[in-house]
């Protein structure tokens, strides 16, 4: 167990809609990351937030957004949903999340599929 | 620019070396890193190596790194049925702590 706590597991729901990914990041950690795992693009980075505030951006696209709230958890707003969004969602923290290396711990995810 | 690749698919006896392979293409990868990936769980990190080192040996597990050739391997020694699962190899640069992954290997191990 990561201490990276991830809901829902699952998610099903139609094209169009909009859905909402939760985080809570390890005790402590600053830093919250996204990545989506899909069978076409891989695992991918999404977008970093450190202490509230947007630090990195990946390939996130503009129908995604996330926030990361005072109590450090944070979430994935998924909107306008295609069948192509269907993936794994994983979020991941890290005490800092810059300056030097250090080890992102990985929740064990939020399986979504659009219909 | 970022690219990791490695082999799809690898199959092993209980007890035998695994050897999982991975090439990047960008040199300025600082940390190179190697995580497992079990149905139904996340990720979790085997083991890391920095780019200025051609080896790291942790238990059953060594790490090679030919940063001539950009190539990076995972040696898993008395491979276990536990062992099965994706295997990722990662990249990523000084002061960016976003992890570039590679496509994944699945290992399977048979007794």
């Amino acid at each position: 167990d990561s201490g990276v706590t991830q809901t829902p597991k699952h998610l099903i729901t139609a094209t169009g809609q909009r859905v909402t990914l939760r985080c809570s990041p390890r005790s402590g950690d600053l830093s919250v990351y996204w990545y989506q795992q899909s069978l076409d693009q891989g695992l991918q980075f999404l977008i970093q937030y450190y202490n509230g505030e947007e630090r990195a951006k990946g390939n996130i696209l503009e129908r995604f957004s996330a926030q990361q709230f005072p109590d450090l958890h944070s979430e994935l707003n998924l909107s306008s949903l295609e069948l192509g969004d269907s993936a794994l969602y994983f979020c991941a923290s890290s005490p800092r999340g810059q300056g030097e290396w250090e080890t992102q711990y990985f929740g064990p995810g939020t399986r979504l599929l659009v219909l | 620019g970022e690219d990791v690749e490695q082999s799809l698919f690898l199959s092993v006896r209980e007890g035998d070396s695994s050897v999982i392979n991975c090439t990047y293409t960008d040199s300025s990868s600082t940390y190179l890193y190697w995580y497992k990936q079990e149905p139904g769980a996340g990720l979790q990190l085997l083991t890391y190596i920095f780019s200025n080192m051609d080896m790291k040996q942790d238990q059953r597990l060594t790490v090679l790194l030919n940063k001539k050739d950009k190539h990076l391997s995972l040696r898993i020694a008395d491979t276990q049925t536990g062992d099965s699962a994706i295997y990722f190899c990662a990249e990523s640069y000084a002061g960016f702590q976003k992890l570039v992954f590679g496509t994944g290997t699945r290992l399977l191990v048979s007794p």
